[in-house]
């Protein structure tokens, strides 16, 4: 069983598009996070979510809002879609902060043309 | 804030050739430290961690000894095989924190 899923893997749309991608995990965990992958590789926190409640909102532009309808889904929906969104999106989760792992999912690879 | 500085790459290697990267932090408190491995097309996965000072992670042949003194973090491996070809980062965590600071990580290709 996947204990960090994603959907979709791939995503292709235009500028100016709205789209969601989803994130599951069925470990129990009670956090879970957004980090964006830009094209050298460098990885960033976008959010962190326990226990369905908003923990941390790093300077991500409004256009992206985090929603977490249960403990165990975390989904991102992104408005106005610009070239700069284009990279790839891994959803994670642990059991807690600090010294727990996070547990990545295989990421979904959004290109705005 | 908190930071990871990690050895760029690219880093090419034979089969069997020892491995060493580098990784140092910044932090106010005392973070628990990370090494995460991607494959390629894949997500991220856990290779090691420290949680405190002197700690030794170890896994699949890797090892990374948690050095407050020098606030490092460096990962080893004595004979690396083509299926470590990978992308490795550093990150740490402060321990009321919710986040993981990622280095830039390393590519590391392993010829045979």
């Amino acid at each position: 069983d996947t204990a960090v899923s994603q959907t979709p893997k791939y995503l292709v749309t235009q500028m100016g598009n709205d789209k969601s991608i989803k994130c599951e995990q069925n470990l129990g965990h009670d956090t879970m996070y957004w980090y964006k992958q830009d094209s050298k590789k460098f990885l960033k926190i976008m959010f962190s979510y326990n226990n369905k409640e908003l923990i941390i909102n790093e300077t991500v532009p409004n256009r992206f809002s985090p929603k977490s309808p249960d403990k165990a889904h975390l989904n991102l929906h992104i408005n106005s879609l610009e070239l700069g969104d284009s990279a790839v999106y891994f959803c994670a989760s642990s059991q807690a902060r600090g010294t727990a792992t996070q547990y990545f999912g295989p990421g979904t690879r959004l290109t705005v043309l | 804030g908190d930071s990871v500085t990690q050895m760029e790459g690219p880093v090419t290697l034979s089969e069997e050739a020892f491995l060493t990267i580098n990784c140092t932090y910044t932090a106010t408190g005392y973070p628990s430290l990370f090494w995460y491995v991607q494959y390629p097309g894949e997500g991220l996965q856990l290779l090691l961690k420290a949680t405190k000072a002197d700690d030794k992670g170890s896994n699949k042949g890797f090892e990374a000894t948690y050095r407050k003194e020098t606030t490092s973090f460096h990962l080893e491996k004595g004979s690396v095989q083509v299926s470590d070809s990978a992308v490795y980062f550093c990150a740490l965590s402060d321990p009321d924190d919710y986040k993981l600071s990622f280095g830039a990580g390393t590519t590391v290709t392993v010829r045979a």
